[in-house]
């Protein structure tokens, strides 16, 4: 079956340590996200990737880095710069590029990142 | 950019009931793509209905229905028949077609919707 996997669903990080989250997708989409989501926050834009080495900030981007090397993988690093890591990352893909529609993303199950 | 409102935090309604989440939105674009997600305990976020601008008709999926009214920026779903099933979080978002600069969705911070039995 075709989706988006993520991992790990749990991940637990000490001060000061960088950690990379996994997102890979067997869609075919183009486009790939990374969201935040905090208790009464919703979900916001840390970085996103419309195309294979090449992707763009969001709304949330500092202490965080991502990579695109290939369609069907989109990890991303939180850093120790992230100074308030501990959230639920979600990562999520749609087709976009190259037909000229956008059309709804679809979510992985999501990683619960927690400071210790 | 584009921002997205959903002004209930919280909507409790007794099973079998109807209930209308509310969502507003503000955006210079004049075509795009309205979403409503559903989060369910599990957190996985499923899509419930999609909305394009330029369709005039009002989306439906079953029970749900929306009510996009375009010049007023409001995006409104309905879920007839509720059910116990029905409760999580509902988060309403906006997407810009691409070619149109930053994309991404853009989300409400989300209604959440209890069912009672």
């Amino acid at each position: 079956d075709g989706g988006i996997t993520q991992s790990p669903k749990y991940l637990f990080r000490k001060e000061g340590q960088n950690v990379t989250l996994s997102c890979e997708q067997n869609l075919n989409h183009d486009a790939m996200y990374w969201y935040r989501q905090d208790p009464g926050q919703g979900l916001r834009l840390i970085y996103y990737s419309q195309i294979v080495n090449d992707f763009q900030k969001g709304d949330i981007a500092e202490g965080y880095s991502v990579s695109r090397e290939k369609k069907e993988s989109f990890p991303l690093t939180v850093t120790s710069a992230q100074k308030n890591p501990t959230a639920f990352y979600l990562c999520a893909s749609s087709i976009a590029y190259r037909t000229g529609r956008n059309t709804e993303a679809f979510f992985g199950q999501g990683t619960r990142l927690t400071v210790v | 950019a584009q921002t997205v409102t959903q002004s209930q935090p919280e909507m409790s309604v007794q099973e079998a009931e109807t209930v209308t989440l509310s969502c507003t939105y503000d955006t210079s674009e004049s075509n795009y793509y309205l979403f409503w997600y559903k989060q369910p305990p599990s957190r996985q976020m499923i899509l419930v209905i999609r909305q394009e601008a330029y369709k005039q008709q009002n989306a439906t999926e079953n029970r749900f229905s929306v009510n996009f009214q375009k010049a007023a920026k409001s995006f409104s779903l309905k879920i007839s028949d509720s059910q116990l099933g029905d409760t999580a979080m509902y988060f309403c978002a906006f997407m810009k077609p691409h070619g149109g600069g930053a994309d991404g969705l853009t989300f409400g911070k989300g209604t959440h919707l209890i069912i009672q039995p």
